[in-house]
């Protein structure tokens, strides 16, 4: 089946740094979404990207899908201590496979205030 | 209402018992989803529906018995199960397609921690 790689597995920062974390696929994506989950509680729903080379922003929070859709990224400006969390991308590949999105293993965000 | 409300959040059973765990939503989704989450782990999809109909099964075992009797709610029949079925049970949303589940972006409810003895 599809497989997403996705690094660091662990990162820890000061509050004030900046965050990035990484998904790679072998395969070409349909989509890419990401996900928050804070400790003690559920995935949430961040942003979904469709197009080849998309960036999109959301406050201090930039998504890039890379332009063969294979590979993606989050990256976070200035963390802070409300950034805590683990970030999951979920892979769609579409075709036969709509609605089986296959989550990375997650990177955990560690923040020091 | 915006948001999937699952019952119980918390579940200890022993290994005989039968237990359900409940998902209920009001936002008129078509698509409704079970994932399980080992701690420290991403969610595994386990079962979806497409109005109303089984879709997808990822190789469940059998001691896992998904229902959906209604279009806002979905249910996950529990019985004789193992220690390691010990988990977060997450069920969630989207919106849906006539044609079947799409990639779309999910609404998850707060889940159910269920402890198997």
């Amino acid at each position: 089946g599809q497989q997403v790689m996705q690094i660091p597995q662990y990162q820890h920062v000061q509050e004030g740094e900046d965050f990035t974390t990484y998904c790679n696929s072998s395969t070409t994506l349909s989509n890419i979404q990401w996900y928050k989950q804070r400790p003690g509680g559920h995935p949430v729903f961040l942003i979904q990207l469709v197009k080849s080379g998309e960036v999109k922003k959301q406050k201090r929070l930039t998504f890039q899908f890379g332009e063969a859709k294979k590979n993606s990224s989050l990256h976070i400006t200035a963390t802070q201590t409300t950034d805590v969390g683990t970030y999951f991308c979920a892979a769609g590949a579409g075709g036969t496979s709509y609605g089986k999105l296959t989550f990375g293993q997650g990177t955990i965000l560690t923040v020091h205030p | 209402d915006t948001e999937v409300t699952q019952t119980p959040k918390h579940l200890v059973m022993g290994m005989t018992n039968k237990k359900s765990l409940k998902c209920e939503q009001h936002m008129g989704h078509r698509a409704m989803y079970w994932y399980k989450q080992k701690a420290k782990k991403p969610p595994e999809l386990m079962f979806v529906y497409s109005y109303e109909k089984l879709s997808i099964n990822e190789s469940v075992p059998s001691r896992f018995s998904p229902e959906c009797p209604n279009s806002s709610l979905l249910n996950l029949h529990l019985h004789a199960l193992q220690p390691e079925d010990s988990a977060l049970y997450l069920c969630a949303s989207s919106q849906g397609r006539i044609g079947g589940p799409t990639d779309e972006k999910l609404l998850f409810g707060s889940g159910t921690q269920l402890s198997v003895l």
